[in-house]
């Protein structure tokens, strides 16, 4: 399947930590990348690679992976870090892209 | 830094073809090493990746839009263009450009344009 799939929702109280989980059959092969989305805007990266930061996002943004399921942790949550969260990786067959199915994160 | 500016009409007429242009600012996509790429959203909905291309003119697009879709590069103006043929009210979308970078076991976009919403409209 070249599907990668998310948790429609989850929510987390302020300064708490929470994971957002995306699986699919392409992340035993490909990293994912992680993007953020807040109303009206463009997505932004916010992880690539094994576990890379862009410039200017904050270290309490952090990736991993293991078998078909890679995971964005947000250590603190804060107010700001409300937005729509997408994983991104490729198909089985390289070429293709797929993004998630996105995650809504609300902080209490 | 790399900058990404779409532009083209809002609305199209159903059957037309949807055509958008983005340019590229702050870097040349002649140097080579990155994938030009359209992406889509629905409103209210997530993300669709429509295709890419790569400086020297290779393209790959989505299965699912294949028939319809072609994307070309002008690296004398520094753009790259999509058109979307026989368009239907179900390509009312924002549609986004961006820069890829692609490995053997990696990829990502950064940065994407600010996104043009097309409305697709008699």
């Amino acid at each position: 399947s070249s599907e990668l799939t998310q948790d429609p929702a989850v929510s987390v109280a302020l300064g708490q930590t929470v994971r957002i989980t995306c699986q699919g059959d392409s992340l035993r092969s490909y990293y994912a990348s992680w993007y953020q989305q807040k109303p009206g805007q463009a997505p932004v990266l916010v992880i690539y690679g094994k576990n890379n930061r862009p410039s200017g996002i904050p270290d309490r943004f952090s990736g991993s992976s293991s078998g078909n399921t890679a995971s964005l942790t947000i250590t603190g949550a804060q107010a700001e870090d409300e937005a729509d969260y997408y994983c991104n990786s490729r198909d089985s067959s390289g070429n293709r892209g797929v993004f998630g199915t996105g995650t809504k994160v609300t902080v209490l | 830094q790399v900058q990404l500016q779409e532009s083209g009409p809002g609305l199209v007429k159903p059957s037309q073809t949807l055509s958008l242009t983005c340019t590229v600012s702050g870097g040349s996509i002649s140097s080579g090493g990155y994938y030009w790429s359209w992406i889509r959203q629905h409103p209210g909905k997530g993300l669709e990746w429509i295709g890419y291309i790569y400086y020297s003119g290779s393209t790959y697009y989505n299965p699912s839009l294949k028939s319809r879709v072609t994307i070309s590069v002008d690296t004398s103006k520094n753009q790259f263009s999509l058109k979307l043929s026989s368009v239907t009210a179900a390509d009312t979308a924002v549609y986004y450009c961006a820069r890829e970078v692609r490995s053997i076991l990696y990829n990502w976009f950064d940065p994407w344009g600010q996104g043009t919403l097309v409305t697709v409209s008699s």
